[in-house]
C-alpha cells in the first residue's frame, strides 16, 4: 500500500522568498513520485517527477525536489517565489511508472505575498 | 508534452438527468485512462481504471452502476454519471498516461441542481 503525507494545508511566502512544500511517502515497493500544480478549476500539471534515477529532480519553472530514501520525504522547493506560483501543490507516489494510478496527497495551497 | 482534453469543462445539469463528460488523449494512445473525483479544497481520489476494450476497475464504494465509464478506443474515454443527484456534484477529472507520466485533463465541474 502506499500513501502521501503533506505538512501544511496552506503555507504563504513573501515573493522572492524560499518555498518549501513537505511531503513524505510510504511504500512497500520502491516509489515513483511526483509534484503537480493546480490552478483554480483546472487540471493538473507535472512540475517533476522521480522514477529511481539521480535523487536531485529538476522540474520546470525552477522548483526541484530532493528523494530522501531515509526521511521517505521528497520535499519541494524554490529559491525565489513568483506571484504566480501561487496555487494548489500536490505529492503524489506510485507503484511504478506507467499505467498504475497515483495516490495523491491532500494538497498544499501555496500564497505568495508582494 | 502529450495532450489530454476533457469536455466539458463546466456543466449544470438537473437532478434525476444523466451527464456525459469525455477525456482524449490527442497525440497518444492510452490503453490505460483513469478518473478521478476532487472534492472542494481536498485531494484526487481515483473512482475507476478505464481499460480500452474490457471493463472498467472500480475502486471501493464507487457505484459502477452511476458512474458509467465506457473506453470504446485508443484515444476516448467516458464517464457518466446517471441520475445524478446534488451530492454528485463535484470537480472530475481524467488522465492519461504515456511515457511514464500521467497528464490530466482539465477537469470538469458537475453542479446538480
Amino acid at each position: 500500500a502506499q500513501s502521501v503525507t503533506q505538512l501544511g494545508s496552506h503555507v504563504s511566502v513573501s515573493e522572492g522568498a524560499l518555498v518549501l512544500l513537505r511531503c513524505n511517502y510510504s511504500s512497500s515497493v520502491p516509489p515513483y513520485l511526483f509534484w503537480y500544480v493546480q490552478y483554480p478549476n483546472q487540471g493538473l500539471q507535472l512540475l517533476l517527477k522521480y522514477t529511481s534515477a539521480a535523487t536531485l529532480v529538476k522540474g520546470i519553472n525552477g522548483f526541484e525536489a530532493e528523494f530522501k530514501k531515509s526521511e521517505t520525504s521528497f520535499h519541494l522547493t524554490k529559491p525565489s517565489a513568483h506571484m504566480s506560483d501561487a496555487a494548489e501543490y500536490f505529492c503524489a507516489v506510485s507503484a511504478r511508472a506507467g499505467n498504475t494510478p497515483l495516490v495523491f496527497g491532500k494538497g498544499t495551497r501555496l500564497s505568495v505575498i508582494a | 508534452g502529450a495532450v489530454v482534453s476533457q469536455h466539458p469543462s463546466r456543466v449544470i445539469c438537473k437532478s434525476g438527468t444523466s451527464v456525459k463528460i469525455e477525456c482524449r488523449s490527442l497525440d497518444f494512445q492510452a490503453t490505460t485512462m483513469f478518473w478521478y473525483r476532487q472534492f472542494p479544497k481536498q485531494s484526487l481520489m481515483l473512482m475507476a481504471t478505464s481499460n480500452e476494450g474490457s471493463k472498467a476497475t472500480y475502486e471501493q464504494g464507487v457505484e459502477k452502476d452511476k458512474f458509467l465509464i465506457n473506453h470504446a478506443s485508443l484515444t476516448l474515454s467516458t464517464l457518466t454519471v446517471t441520475s445524478a443527484h446534488p451530492e454528485d456534484s463535484s470537480f472530475y477529472i481524467c488522465s492519461a498516461p504515456t511515457g511514464g507520466i500521467a497528464f490530466f485533463g482539465q477537469g470538469t465541474r458537475l453542479t446538480v441542481v
